[in-house]
């Protein structure tokens, strides 16, 4: 089944922990993107990676890391997380970026920073 | 400041009748649209596009018209039916660029 996961689902820390978010595709797509979700904001996308090794910032990057270091993978890193980073996270790909209506979007994950 | 915006947060509509969503856009550049919709705990799955070459598209029961003129887009559901409530986001693709742009949604509520 073609589908984007996203780990963990849920996920409550603290102030200044580092973490990781994980994304994985199996449709061996190029494009990879994570967006963060906020009421009365929408999603706004965070960063996103045209294929291996290129990635770029969206419009709210600061605070994030991301990497691409082979296809299927694009983790979403918080060096040091802050409570203004509590969100909805989706992480989304698509064969291509010119393929955007064809973009797969991952179940989400909801994070809480205290 | 905003590329992409979705004016009216919610939508209330009786089962049957038409739901219209609308979308306007402020940058020219903009060569693609589409439109998502979002169920609570869900990730949002793609329902509609359209190209900035075409003023309709129709899928089933979904039809998007563009008016490039006005920047405007708008999203049409008949009939509209209870499993139709959900948020719906309006997105703009400025090809040339990696950024897909989302309005802020519209919250539709189909009442049976």
């Amino acid at each position: 089944e073609a589908q984007v996961t996203q780990n963990p689902r849920y996920l409550i820390t603290v102030t200044g922990k580092k973490l990781t978010v994980t994304c994985s595709q199996n449709m061996n797509h190029e494009y990879m993107s994570w967006y963060r979700q906020d009421p009365g904001l929408g999603l706004r996308q965070i960063y996103y990676s045209m294929n291996v090794e290129v990635t770029d910032k969206g419009d709210v990057p600061e605070g994030y890391k991301v990497s691409r270091k082979e296809k299927r993978n694009f983790p979403l890193i918080l060096e040091s997380p802050s409570p203004n980073q509590t969100s909805l996270y989706f992480c989304a790909s698509s064969l291509s970026l010119a393929e955007a209506d064809t973009q797969y979007f991952g179940p989400g994950t909801r994070l809480t920073v205290l | 400041d905003q590329q992409v915006k979705q004016n009216s947060p919610s939508l209330s509509v009786q089962e049957g009748r038409i739901s219209i969503l609308n979308c306007d856009y402020t940058n020219s550049m903009f060569d693609y649209f589409l439109w998502y919709k979002k169920y609570p705990a869900e990730g949002p799955t793609f329902l509609i596009s359209i190209s900035s070459i075409k003023d309709k598209n129709e899928d089933g029961r979904f039809t998007v018209f563009l008016n490039k003129s006005a920047k405007h887009l708008s999203l049409h559901i008949v009939p509209s039916q209870p499993g139709d409530s959900a948020v719906y986001f309006c997105a703009a693709f400025p090809g040339s660029q990696g950024n897909l742009i989302f309005g802020k949604g519209t919250k539709l509520s189909v009442k049976p």
